[in-house]
């Protein structure tokens, strides 16, 4: 079945700790995105990338780093884990960059201690 | 700054109809996209706005007045299945999708 893949959907990790979020789509689009979504906030863009081997900040990239190394895969990584990261995390892809509808992964809930 | 604005919740009875506002102040525009999240979900796309007017796709409906930077999400006939949250967002100038904190929508029988 078409469409988008995070892994793991649900984590629990100390503070402090490296984390890595994994995202694939199998849908060939150009364009993928990090949100995390926190109670009584809109999604909130951290990292994107228009295309294959090039990213982009967005509203929160603090603290998180991404790779495009293909036009599948689409990793986020927290390189020390703080509770304020504690969120929802959503990957999504489009066939164009912010002019075509998102797909959305199941989303990764993320717990930091 | 840009903001997008939507009640926070709404109730409304099964079988009737309900209509969710949302207010924009952006920096240019490109488009509004309305989504649907259920509870432990992922969000799923609705619709898309780019000129005034309004968009039909069976029970639900997009309306867009760009000069009022206002839409509306109208649902008809409503069910149980259709309790989540709606999600506003707004393409801007710069193709940066703003997102709104979405509007819970409380179905009662």
């Amino acid at each position: 079945i078409a469409g988008i893949t995070q892994a793991p959907t649900s984590q629990i990790l100390a503070a402090g700790r490296r984390m890595t979020l994994r995202c694939t789509q199998d849908m060939r689009h150009n364009a993928m995105y990090w949100y995390r979504q926190d109670l009584g906030l809109g999604l909130r863009l951290i990292h994107y990338s228009n295309t294959a081997g090039t990213t982009g900040k967005g509203e929160v990239p603090d603290g998180y780093s991404v790779s495009r190394a293909n036009t599948d895969d689409f990793p986020l990584t927290l390189a020390s884990a703080v509770p304020s990261q504690t969120s929802v995390y959503f990957c999504a892809s489009s066939d164009s960059p912010n002019t075509g509808e998102l797909f959305f992964g199941e989303g990764s809930r993320l717990t930091v201690l | 700054g840009q903001n997008i604005d939507q009640p926070t919740e709404m109730t409304a009875t099964e079988g009737a109809i309900v209509q969710i506002n949302c207010t924009y102040q952006t920096s240019g525009f490109n488009g509004l996209f309305w989504y649907q999240q259920h509870a432990g979900e992922a969000p799923t796309f609705l619709s898309y706005n780019v000129l005034d007017g309004l968009e039909e796709k069976g029970r639900f409906s997009s309306f867009l007045s760009r000069s009022k930077g206002y839409s509306y999400l109208l649902l008809k006939e409503l069910q149980m299945k259709d309790s989540a949250s709606y999600l506003c967002a707004v393409t801007d100038s710069n193709y940066q999708l703003i997102w709104g904190a979405g509007t819970k929508l409380i179905i009662k029988p």
